[in-house]
C-alpha cells in the first residue's frame, strides 16, 4: 500500500491567496483526519470525517478554513483567504474505525504539507 | 478527559547506549496508548500501540513500551540507540470510545556518535 498521500508537499503563497491541500487516504479506511502542527501549539485536530461525512469540525480555526471529502479516496482542505499565521505543517491521517463513528484505532499519517504564507 | 505529559523535551544519548523516553497519561477511560516517531521533515510513523492486551508492547526498530496502570505511565525504551533513531517522539493517548488522539508535546532524541 502506498500509504496516505498528500499534495503538494510544500506550498508557498502570499497572504490573501487561496490554498488547497489534498489528501488520498489508505484504501479501505473509513475515517480521515486533518491535523495542523506548529511549534507553539503542537498537533491539533482540525476535522474528522467518517464515511465521507464530517463528524467533528470543532478544531477548524475559523470560517476561512473548509474541508471536503467528496468520495472515499479524496479529501481537500482549503484556506481562503490565507494569512501568515496559517503557516504550519498540515497532516492528513486515515484509519479504519471498526467501532463506527467513535471507535479508536491506529491513525496512519501522510508526509504532510508544509505551508508558508508570506 | 484525557491528557499526556512527556517528561523530557530533549534527551541526548550516545550511540549504543539505552534509550528511555518518559510518558505519563491521564484518562477517564481505559486508554489506548501510542508512540509515534517523526523524522525531520517527515510524517508521523507508528512505533507501537497498547490496547489493553499485554502490558509490554514491542514495536518496530527494537523499541518497546510498558503500560503501568498504577503509575499511569507508558515509557518508551530501546536497549541500544542507533544514529537513525534521532527524531522526535510523541506519546499519544486515546480514551474509551473517543476517536480523538491527544498528543504529548514531543521528546527530541539526539544520538551522539
Amino acid at each position: 500500500d502506498a500509504g496516505v498521500i498528500q499534495s503538494p508537499r510544500h506550498e508557498v503563497t502570499e497572504m490573501g491567496q487561496e490554498v488547497t491541500l489534498r489528501c488520498k487516504p489508505i484504501s479501505g479506511h473509513n475515517s480521515l483526519f486533518w491535523y495542523r502542527q506548529t511549534m507553539m501549539r503542537g498537533l491539533e485536530l482540525l476535522i474528522y470525517f467518517n464515511n465521507n461525512v464530517p463528524i467533528d469540525d470543532s478544531g477548524m480555526p475559523e470560517d476561512r478554513f473548509s474541508a471536503k471529502m467528496p468520495n472515499a479516496s479524496f479529501s481537500t482542505l482549503k484556506i481562503q483567504p490565507s494569512e501568515p499565521r496559517d503557516s504550519a505543517v498540515y497532516f492528513c491521517a486515515s484509519s479504519f474505525l471498526a467501532g463506527g463513528l467513535y471507535g479508536t484505532d491506529t491513525q496512519y499519517f501522510g508526509p504532510g504539507t508544509r505551508l508558508t504564507v508570506l | 478527559a484525557q491528557s499526556v505529559t512527556q517528561l523530557d523535551s530533549h534527551v541526548s544519548v550516545s550511540e549504543g547506549t539505552p534509550v528511555l523516553l518518559r510518558c505519563n497519561y491521564s484518562s477517564s477511560y481505559s486508554p489506548s496508548l501510542f508512540w509515534y516517531v517523526q523524522h525531520p521533515n517527515k510524517g508521523l510513523q507508528l512505533l507501537l500501540k497498547y490496547t489493553s492486551a499485554a502490558t509490554l508492547v514491542k514495536g518496530i526498530n527494537g523499541f518497546e513500551a510498558e503500560f503501568k496502570k498504577s503509575e499511569t505511565s507508558f515509557h518508551l525504551t530501546k536497549p541500544s540507540a542507533h544514529m537513525s533513531d534521532a527524531a522526535e517522539y510523541f506519546c499519544v493517548v486515546s480514551g474509551g470510545s473517543n476517536y480523538k488522539l491527544t498528543f504529548g508535546k514531543g521528546t527530541l532524541l539526539t544520538v551522539n556518535p
